[in-house]
Parts: structure tokens; C-alpha cells; sequence
């Protein structure tokens, strides 16, 4: 069993509509979460992050963490076009080395 | 911002060449990573290092070496390439701090024939 798990997809939303991602997780000693962007033919970069249980929002983006149910999502408001990516999430123990999924690959149809 | 930069975005080497892949940071941070990135499997991490001339294996190392002689600068090193290490090589640094992120370079698209 991977330590995380992320569904692959891949997902084609329309335009405006909501996003969840999730990611589950089966090491309990995980405390800080991250979610990282890429686009196509490019290195990953930090969309959010979260430190243990709780809830971050950042603009039409909202990270969520459940600790107690090893499960972590992002949601995506009013999607836009240039949402489309490949989303990954990360997730660490404290050490410095991340541990990641697979990643989703998204597509916002205009 | 911090910048993590790769030598190169795209590569092509022939069956058992000897290949360097480079990778500078100008953030000082403490800790430097290689991960291959393949459709399905995600990011993998080869090697990392906490230190100049230190580093640790990571889940993939086999074929694989490293390099760290200055702090800014992580070099990936593949002893005899083959087939199999055609893949998304991806760099990433970040301070030492407990739980923090990890900044990425571009990507090398390694390509061997």
C-alpha cells in the first residue's frame, strides 16, 4: 500500500464549476500538507499549505485536512481555463523529505 | 523569489553514457533533492542531501549518484544510462525547518536511446 494515494484521474470539469480533489494517507505521523501545481512541461509549484487538522482558504481555493479520517482536499471555486493542471498532493512527518501522490491531472473546459 | 534552476529542459543520450544532470538554488537553503517523475508513478525521490558533501538515498537510488561540493549547487549523476531512466527529472530545495516546502526547477526531459 503507497503511503499516499491520490486518484489519477484524469478530470475535464466545465468552466465555474467546483473542484475536490482528495488525497488519502495511511501514515498517522503526517502533520504538515501541501498542495502543489504543475503545468504542462513544468516543475511543481506550492499552492497551499496546511499544518495539521483544519481548513486553509487562499482566493477560490480552500484546503482541508481530516486527520482523524487520513484525508486531505482541495477545492477549487469558480474554476477558470487556466486552473487546468496536473495538482499534487504532499505531505510530510516533520523530516524534511515530502512524501507525495500520483497526482490528478484537471482540465477547466471553457 | 526563490530560484531553483535545472541545466537543462531537454536531453538525449545514447545507451550507457555517463550523464549530468545540474541543479542551483540561490536561496541557501540547507536541503537539495532529485526526484523522476513517470506518467502513473508520480514523484519519486533518488537523493537528497541536508548538507554540502552529505546525502541520503532515497526511495529509487539504484543506478543513480550524486554530488553536493558547494551548498547551492546539486548535481544527479547516471553511471551508465539506459532505457529505463528516460523519465521528468525534477530539483528541489528547502530550508531545513521542520514541515517546510519544497521549491522546484523546471524539469529536465531526459530521453535515453
Amino acid at each position: 500500500q503507497k503511503e499516499v494515494e491520490q486518484d489519477p484521474g484524469p478530470l475535464s470539469v466545465p468552466e465555474g464549476a467546483i473542484v475536490s480533489l482528495n488525497c488519502t494517507y495511511s501514515n498517522s505521523a503526517f502533520q504538515y500538507f501541501m498542495w502543489y501545481r504543475q503545468y504542462s512541461r513544468k516543475g511543481p509549484e506550492l499552492l497551499m499549505y496546511t499544518y495539521s487538522s483544519g481548513n486553509k482558504e487562499d482566493g477560490r481555493f480552500t484546503a482541508q485536512v481530516d486527520k482523524s479520517s487520513k484525508y486531505i482536499s482541495l477545492f477549487i471555486r469558480d474554476s477558470q481555463p487556466s486552473d487546468s493542471a496536473t495538482y499534487l498532493c504532499a505531505m510530510s512527518w516533520g523530516a524534511q523529505k515530502l512524501v507525495f501522490g500520483q497526482g490528478t491531472r484537471l482540465t477547466i473546459n471553457p | 523569489d526563490v530560484k531553483v534552476t535545472q541545466s537543462s529542459r531537454y536531453l538525449v543520450k545514447r545507451t550507457g553514457e555517463k550523464v549530468f544532470l545540474e541543479c542551483v538554488q540561490d536561496m541557501d537553503h540547507e536541503n537539495m533533492f532529485w526526484y523522476r517523475q513517470d506518467p502513473g508513478l508520480g514523484l519519486r525521490l533518488i537523493y537528497f542531501s541536508y548538507d554540502v558533501k552529505m546525502k541520503e538515498k532515497g526511495d529509487i537510488p539504484e543506478g543513480y549518484s550524486v554530488s553536493r561540493e558547494k551548498k547551492e549547487r546539486f548535481s544527479l549523476i547516471l553511471e551508465s544510462a539506459s532505457t529505463n531512466q528516460t523519465s521528468m527529472y525534477l530539483c528541489a530545495s528547502s530550508w531545513t525547518n521542520v514541515g517546510t516546502e519544497a521549491f522546484f526547477g523546471q524539469g529536465t526531459r531526459l530521453t535515453v536511446v
